[in-house]
């Protein structure tokens, strides 16, 4: 058990360029979420997946922000033509939801978000 | 729907003086509660979390909870703060429904004084 691991810790880019960012998880968790973070407020929840399957999305994910988990492992979020309210942490938690919702949600380090 | 408010986004004590940060919520249904620790530049830590059963739950460092249905409230306490408690702190509600996403607070900077 290594922990949730989340590639790159920093991101600067300009308005208008795509980012992309991967998160892998506790080996074997087979839930994994995607929370964003703004300066100053709680992390808010963007999507989650079970295994391969996306099967929540906030309204907070616009049509720029695609998740993917293809194997059911690793799991990416891009954001597509950047703006400057994107800027924040971008952090992702494993589950493993193999008995109940008393399990922890296990946080990365995030992935901090710059957009100039 | 599920919301969690925390009194006070800053705190600030001297060391060695009792921690309180507050923590009230709403839920429809009877929640899961956590208090998670954020330090700077990093993801965050849980510190102690509220399932079933004892309404006091004891967590890592030192920190305790109190569950209080009566009141909605789920307060951090240590009686003793140190100055490596300097952090954010994030009270968070699971609804215990399919998803299971967490509700955050705004979050408390705690701050420790010489």
């Amino acid at each position: 058990d290594t922990g949730v691991s989340q590639d790159p810790r920093h991101k600067i880019t300009k308005r208008g360029q795509n980012v992309t960012f991967r998160c892998d998880p506790i080996s074997e968790h087979n839930r994994l979420y995607w929370y964003r973070q703004t300066l100053g407020q709680g992390p808010e929840f963007l999507t989650y997946f079970q295994n391969e399957a996306q099967l929540e999305k906030s309204r907070l994910l616009s049509d720029r922000f695609s998740a993917e988990r293809p194997k059911g492992s690793f799991s990416t979020l891009e954001i597509q033509r950047t703006e400057q309210g994107d800027s924040a942490m971008y952090l992702c938690a494993s589950f493993s939801g193999k008995t109940s919702a008393t399990d922890t949600q296990y946080f990365g380090p995030g992935t901090r978000l710059t957009v100039l | 729907a599920q919301s969690v408010t925390q009194l006070g986004s800053h705190v600030s004590v001297s060391e060695g003086a009792l921690v309180l940060l507050r923590c009230n919520y709403s839920s429809s249904v009877p929640p899961y509660l956590f208090w998670y620790v954020q330090y700077p530049n990093q993801g965050l830590q849980l510190l102690l979390k509220y399932t079933t059963g004892a309404t006091l739950v004891k967590g890592i460092n030192g920190f305790e909870a109190e569950f209080k249905k009566s009141e909605t409230s789920f307060h951090l306490t240590k009686p003793s703060a140190h100055m490596s408690d300097a952090a954010e702190y994030f009270c968070a509600v699971n609804p215990n429904n399919a998803g299971n996403m967490l509700t955050f607070g705004g979050g408390t900077r705690l701050m420790v004084k010489p």
